[in-house]
């Protein structure tokens, strides 16, 4: 079964100064996509950077950026220069590939808390 | 063009009565899908519909819970004799397909409080 896991409960971070949120995640699949989403306050979910499994390259969404890593299963989020409006909840999330998949699996979240 | 719409944002309900939540998903979008988070928790996926169809109920309780998506209208997701362990915020999410390209848009999720 495919599990992600985020072992970071809660992380905190100076206003402009830079972040790193950890991802793992567990599939025997060869094609997926991996999700980074945040959960501001409003609860509303908010799609931050998306990385396909093909693609050898780390996404990159102006601030926010990610580490693949495809052989140790690991999905990490940078955010740089942050600022007190990314404080949100921040959930890693993996589907397969197929077209078939379509289930999100989510992990539990890490808190980010930014300090001014 | 207006996003996924779901309502009531809050429902209180008491233990034993039914709640009903909606969602309106994207212009356009004819796939919707229930997740559930429970308090500090990460969403859980519940179910897949197509229009007028049930794709996927893999994740939704055996028992109380119901979902629909009529061919006209907002999709549904029925709790019937609601307990304190539904507590949860529910959100829908749509998509134009379910090919591997589409992406899921969330709904604001609807907040449901059993007393």
């Amino acid at each position: 079964a495919q599990t992600v896991t985020q072992s970071q409960p809660e992380m905190s971070v100076q206003e402009a100064e830079t972040v790193t949120l950890s991802c793992t995640y567990d599939t025997s699949e060869s094609d997926y996509y991996l999700f980074w989403y945040k959960q501001p306050p409003s609860r509303q979910m908010i799609l931050v950077i998306r990385q396909e499994a093909y693609k050898q390259q780390n996404a990159t969404e102006n601030r926010f950026s990610v580490n693949f890593q495809k052989a140790a299963k690991s999905f990490s989020l940078k955010i740089s220069d942050s600022q007190l409006g990314d404080a949100a909840m921040y959930f890693c999330a993996y589907r397969p590939g197929m077209d078939s998949s379509y289930k999100l699996i989510f992990g539990s979240g890490t808190r980010l808390l930014v300090r001014p | 063009n207006a996003g996924v719409m779901q309502n009531p944002r809050h429902l209180v309900r008491r233990r034993g009565q039914e709640a009903r939540l909606r969602c309106s998903p994207m212009k356009g979008h004819s796939h919707v899908y229930w997740y559930r988070q429970l308090p500090e928790e990460g969403l859980k996926f519940m179910v897949y519909l197509q229009k007028e169809n049930i794709i996927d109920e893999s994740g939704m309780p055996k028992e109380r819970f119901s979902a629909e998506f009529p061919k006209e209208g907002p999709s549904i997701l029925r709790i019937q004799q609601v307990v304190r362990g539904d507590s949860a915020a529910y959100f829908c999410a749509s998509s134009l397909g379910r090919a591997r390209v589409n992406e899921q848009f969330f709904g604001p999720g609807t907040r449901l409080t059993v007393l």
